[in-house]
């Protein structure tokens, strides 16, 4: 079965230093991974995606996030963190063989201090 | 450009009651898929729809049903309401069935059972 893992709940970093949000996967085949960002009372903004080639993909605000195939993970990076970055994050994937149903982790709220 | 739009934002509806929910995609877009996101949850795939089919569905029971129109809109129904079913409801299109495209998801609908 399809599923995901964000290990942490919550995630605290001072503002101007790095931030990685932890997730692992598991799907069978080639999985095509996201990271959506969630404000309150908000629907889920994409940020950016995994599908083949560069094992680091870059997207909006400033987010990168490294694919590791060896150990399932797709942890999402920030050089410099923002207060602004604070908020819900949630990591998703779907099977390759998959239409359209994205299998989404429980979600890591990142608070950003100044 | 109009991103995704839902409506209503909150509805309040009785147990046993039905409730329509209401979904237009992103312009250009022409695949719909609805999510259940329950307090503290991350989304739950209930099902999607292209070319006005369901084409996959979630673990969701019948009481869930949903339509596609011809210009894309999608609109998801809930019959006997249960007070399990208060969540928030995000409706997300993409373009094509092709798993390599993200999907964009609306502002959601909050439905609170009693």
């Amino acid at each position: 079965a399809q599923s995901v893992a964000q290990p942490e709940d919550q995630v605290n970093v001072a503002e101007g230093n790095p931030l990685t949000v932890k997730c692992t996967y598991s799907v069978s085949g080639n999985p095509y991974l996201f990271w959506y960002v969630q404000y309150p009372n908000r629907g889920l903004q994409f940020l950016l995606k995994y599908i083949t080639g560069d094992n680091l993909v870059k997207g909006s605000y400033g987010f990168e996030a490294e694919f590791n195939k060896s150990q399932t993970s797709f942890h999402l990076k920030k050089p410099s963190a923002l207060v602004s970055d604070s908020a819900l994050y949630f990591c998703a994937v779907k099977g390759s063989s998959n239409t359209g149903k994205l299998i989404f982790g429980q979600g890591t709220t990142l608070q950003v201090k100044p | 450009d109009a991103g995704v739009t839902q409506s209503p934002t909150h509805l309040i509806k009785t147990r046993g009651q039905q409730v329509t929910l209401r979904c237009s995609p992103k312009s250009g877009h022409d695949t719909v898929s609805w999510y259940q996101q329950a307090l503290g949850q991350g989304p739950q795939f209930i099902f999607q729809y292209y070319e006005e089919e369901e084409r996959q569905r979630g673990n969701f029971p019948d009481r869930f049903s949903g339509h596609q129109f011809p210009n894309y809109s999608s609109e998801l129904n809930v019959n006997a309401l249960l007070l399990g079913d208060s969540a928030l409801y995000l409706c997300a299109s993409s373009f094509g069935l092709a798993g390599i495209y993200e999907q964009y998801f609306g502002p959601g609908t909050r439905l609170t059972v009693t």
